[in-house]
């Protein structure tokens, strides 16, 4: 079965602390696997796209890791910010015709205080 | 681009009410989405189009619900009648081609009392 699973559910951190979010999935066969950010009340924003073949990329800010073996993922934040607190909504894709299946995990709520 | 527009932004509507959201896509994107997200069940597929033609409604939860994409530009979500177990954020999300990002517009937020 096709799952994505990210933790932790929930995480505060005081601003300019660095802070990484994990994604671990179970899809075959893999394609792609994305990051998004959700800000409150608002639809979610691609922030990194990665392949089977890159293992890290970066955003700004913001780097993402991925071990196609071990079928991980991470989100690294870097001197967090105010403007970082939202939900990270980890997203893989499978298969690689346009009926593609795109599986969500539950996401992972970041709250920077000040 | 003014990115995916949604409306209405917030509905409300009494148990039993028709209901329907609306969806402009960006132009020049060939697929589109529709989303439920709520707290338990986070975000759902419910139907996904592609050159205006629905590709897969089996998220589709049951019959009162039904979606319609009469072009390119536009596309509708109808719930009849609605329930309160329908109360959820509903997004609509299209893209141009396979391994490029959804965009999302910012939803409807839906309340069924």
């Amino acid at each position: 079965k096709n799952q994505v699973e990210q933790s932790p559910q929930s995480l505060i951190i005081l601003e300019g602390k660095n802070c990484t979010l994990q994604c671990n999935y179970t899809v075959s066969p893999f394609s792609n696997l994305r990051w998004y950010k959700q800000d409150t009340g608002r639809g979610p924003v691609s922030l990194t796209i990665m392949t089977f073949s890159e293992n890290t990329k970066s955003n700004g800010r913001y780097t993402a890791t991925l071990d196609a073996d071990t079928k991980q993922s991470s989100l690294h934040i870097t001197a967090s910010q105010l403007s970082d607190s939202a939900s990270y909504i980890c997203v893989v894709s499978a298969g690689s015709s346009s009926a593609s299946k795109i599986i969500f995990g539950s996401g992972t709520r970041l709250s920077i205080r000040p | 681009d003014a990115g995916v527009i949604q409306s209405p932004r917030h509905e409300v509507t009494e148990m039993g009410q028709e209901v329907t959201l609306r969806c402009k896509p960006i132009s020049g994107h060939n697929s589109l989405f529709w989303y439920r997200q709520t707290m338990m069940r986070g975000l759902e597929l419910l139907i996904y189009f592609n050159n205006n033609v629905p590709i897969d409604d089996s998220g589709m939860p049951e019959d009162r619900f039904s979606a319609k994409m009469p072009n390119a530009s536009f596309s509708t979500l109808k719930i009849q009648p609605s329930e309160p177990r329908d109360s959820a954020v509903y997004f609509c999300a299209s893209t141009d081609r396979d391994n490029s990002p959804l965009h999302f517009g910012n939803g409807t937020r839906l309340t069924v009392t």
